[in-house]
């Protein structure tokens, strides 16, 4: 099983919901990555886990909360919002970290209202 | 973060090789060269990477330059499947992160 699985792959939601993105893989990586693209331009990077614990925060704002309960999950919690927030949200894995090959999941298209 | 400039956009005709650039001159000693491609709607998928050495796979070549100031990925025979577009980036040991550039958007015509 080479796959990362993103749930859900559409997300429409309002300025004052609170959602939540899911990412799977059952490949036994140790790092775990959140990227966010906007239309036309390249994926960019957020937040990196490795071994659960969250190493890289790239300065992302805290409307954006990040959780990884095991090895195999991640999560991105949203919470109030904004328009420009809306884009491709990617998740991607890889073994430990570092120069090992990143596995990505096919995104989930958020919408923000 | 070391940076990649790559262009724009580049055109093939199907089963011709195609050669797509990427510059990198401030790659430092730890800096592997790493190259996505990502199809329309999907997350990006790895090709192919290297340090020093010119690499293969069952997907593409890479061609690195000796002072490792640039590469080249090298598809042998485009197929309409490689539309993409292709990103070239730089991944440091220590920094444990994959920043990607531009890209180049690229297009196969039959």
């Amino acid at each position: 099983d080479t796959e990362v699985t993103q749930t859900p792959k559409h997300l429409v939601m309002g300025m004052t919901n609170k959602k939540s993105l899911k990412c799977e893989q059952h490949m036994g990586h140790r790092a775990m990555y959140w990227y966010k693209q906007k239309a036309k331009k390249p994926p960019e990077l957020m937040f990196v886990y490795s071994y659960e614990k969250l190493s890289i925060n790239e300065s992302v704002p805290s409307r954006f909360s990040p959780e990884c309960p095991n090895s195999s999950l991640l999560n991105l919690h949203l919470h109030a919002l904004q328009p420009e927030d809306s884009a491709l949200y990617l998740c991607a894995s890889s073994q430990v970290g570092g120069i090992e090959k990143l596995f990505f999941g096919s995104g989930t298209q958020l919408s923000v209202l | 973060d070391a940076k990649t400039t790559q262009p724009n956009s580049m055109e093939s005709n199907e089963e011709e090789p195609v050669h797509l650039p990427c510059n990198h001159s401030t790659i430092s000693g730890t800096d592997y060269i790493h190259w996505y491609r990502q199809l329309p709607s999907q997350g990006p998928e790895y090709v192919i990477h290297g340090l020093t050495s010119n690499v293969n796979n069952r997907m593409a070549s890479l061609a690195i330059a000796e002072d490792r100031k640039s590469s080249t990925l090298i598809l042998h025979r485009a197929t309409l499947r490689d539309a993409a577009v292709y990103y070239c980036i730089l991944v440091n040991t220590n920094a444990g992160k994959s920043t990607f550039g531009d890209g180049t958007t690229l297009t196969v015509k039959p």
